[in-house]
């Protein structure tokens, strides 16, 4: 099986815009998670996604938001960029309606700089 | 914010040696996960062991899990260059979907 790809790898992007990151999961996962991982915070929870409903939100502002497809794809929008928001964007997906209480299973990631 | 810390924050070593890391967290849970990250790529998935289990093994690696003292430890045995890695712990809380991290502990094993 093809594992989780992520789209675009890299971005730069300008403060004030917005950008959106794309995530495929592994065919049959139905569960998809992101994180943010910044060298000052870590490794943070943004949001989970299941069959196309939100589960589960982070501690993040209303600028972060996301949604998922009828096939279990799932993009995260960022608008109005803060030079904060330069970060990793981590994607994860698992078989199990549980999510992290299962194996989850990462992409490479997607760097977005914010100038 | 981090669940919990991990010790030590970096740890160098020579091939064949083992490498030891520790994870502390602060919920009750119902697994704890080891990932790996090489050079701010994606995380590879390491080992899951579950609340009632104190004990597993994967190949080189072994993940003891203390529940009473809210700790976990992963030890890599007869460790190689290719084992150079941040590694990070997560819990997954009860009734929770999200993984918590802990802060990881960058291994550098030297050839």
């Amino acid at each position: 099986k093809a594992g989780v790809t992520q789209t675009p790898r890299y971005l730069i992007k300008t403060r004030g815009q917005q950008v959106t990151l794309s995530c495929s999961p592994i065919s049959g996962h139905r569960s998809v998670s992101w994180y943010q991982q910044t060298p000052g915070q870590g490794l943070q929870f943004l949001f989970e996604y299941f069959s196309e409903t939100q589960r589960n939100k982070g501690n993040f502002p209303g600028r972060f938001s996301g949604r998922q497809f009828s096939n279990s794809r799932s993009e995260m929008n960022v608008s109005t960029l803060e030079l904060g928001d330069s970060a990793l964007y981590l994607c994860a997906s698992s078989f199990n309606p549980t999510g992290g209480q299962e194996t989850q299973y990462f992409g490479p990631g997607t760097r977005l700089l914010v100038l | 914010s981090q669940q919990g810390e991990e010790d030590p924050q970096a740890l160098s070593i020579q091939e064949g040696e083992n490498a030891t890391m520790n994870c502390s967290y602060k919920t009750s849970i119902n697994n704890l996960q080891w990932y790996r990250q090489n050079s701010g790529r994606g995380l590879v998935h390491l080992i899951l062991i579950r609340s009632n289990e104190r004990e597993k093994h994967s190949g080189r690696l072994r993940v003891t899990l203390d529940t009473s003292k809210k700790s976990s430890s992963l030890l890599i045995t007869a460790s190689r260059a290719a084992d150079t890695a941040s590694y990070f712990c997560a819990t997954a809380d009860t009734g929770r979907r999200a993984l918590t991290f802990g802060s990881g502990t960058r291994l550098q094993v030297q050839p």
